[in-house]
């Protein structure tokens, strides 16, 4: 059973800081990572994709990828009241994605 | 550029009804998946259409269907609504299907309460 794990959280970090989160995966042929925002209420917009180990920066975000130790992470930095909301990983490997069961984060004013 | 536009958003349905749900890609996208997402269970995967076909398949059960069209925009069906059918049905929209490096983009989802 291919499985991606997030820690469900809440994480709360006071805004300005950097929040940090954590994905892991066990297919180790899994090829494509994407992380999504989800608010409340709506659903997930898709904020970064990593194809190859290393990091990839936009903007505030920084997503990382290491696929010797099958994990994923999107770091955000000067975090923002606005940045609070679901961040949901998803794997992809050919054509089966699958989603993480998200992490909430809470930035706090 | 148009997003995905999924069509109802809200729909409320009686227990033993059966309800069709639409989605339209985004231009230039031929595939289409459909997922449930619950509270509890997070993002479930149900299917995935390109060029008219079924390619994939989740662990629903048969009442659970779609299909899709030669303009790419697909139905999902449910009968026999259950009321743990109540969900955020969600259709994601991507260029191609079974490649990598192909990013999914959502659409903003149909809000199915069955009582």
């Amino acid at each position: 059973q291919k499985e991606v794990e997030q820690n469900s959280g809440p994480l709360s970090v006071p805004e300005g800081a950097i929040a940090s989160l954590n994905c892991t995966y066990s297919d180790r042929v899994s090829q494509s990572f994407f992380w999504y925002r989800q608010y409340s209420g709506k659903s997930p917009e898709l904020i970064m994709s990593i194809y190859s180990n290393g990091d990839k920066e936009d903007g505030r975000f920084t997503a990382q990828l290491n696929k010797a130790s099958q994990y994923v992470s999107l770091l955000i930095r000067d975090s923002q009241p606005s940045d609070s909301a679901t961040y949901l990983c998803a794997v992809k490997e050919d054509d089966d994605m699958r989603f993480g069961a998200g992490t909430r984060l809470t930035v706090k004013p | 550029k148009a997003g995905v536009t999924q069509t109802p958003r809200y729909l409320i349905k009686t227990r033993g009804q059966q309800v069709t749900l639409s989605c339209s890609p985004i231009s230039g996208h031929r595939s289409v998946s459909w997922y449930q997402q619950t509270p509890g269970q997070g993002l479930q995967f149900l299917f995935e259409y390109f060029s008219e076909t079924q390619r994939n398949k989740g662990n629903f059960p048969g009442r659970f269907s779609g299909r899709q069209f030669s303009n790419s925009r697909s139905e999902m069906n449910v009968s026999t609504l259950e009321l743990g059918d109540s969900a955020l049905y969600l259709c994601a929209s991507s260029r191609i299907w079974g490649a990598q490096n192909t990013e999914a983009f959502f659409g903003q989802g149909t809000r199915l309460t069955v009582v």
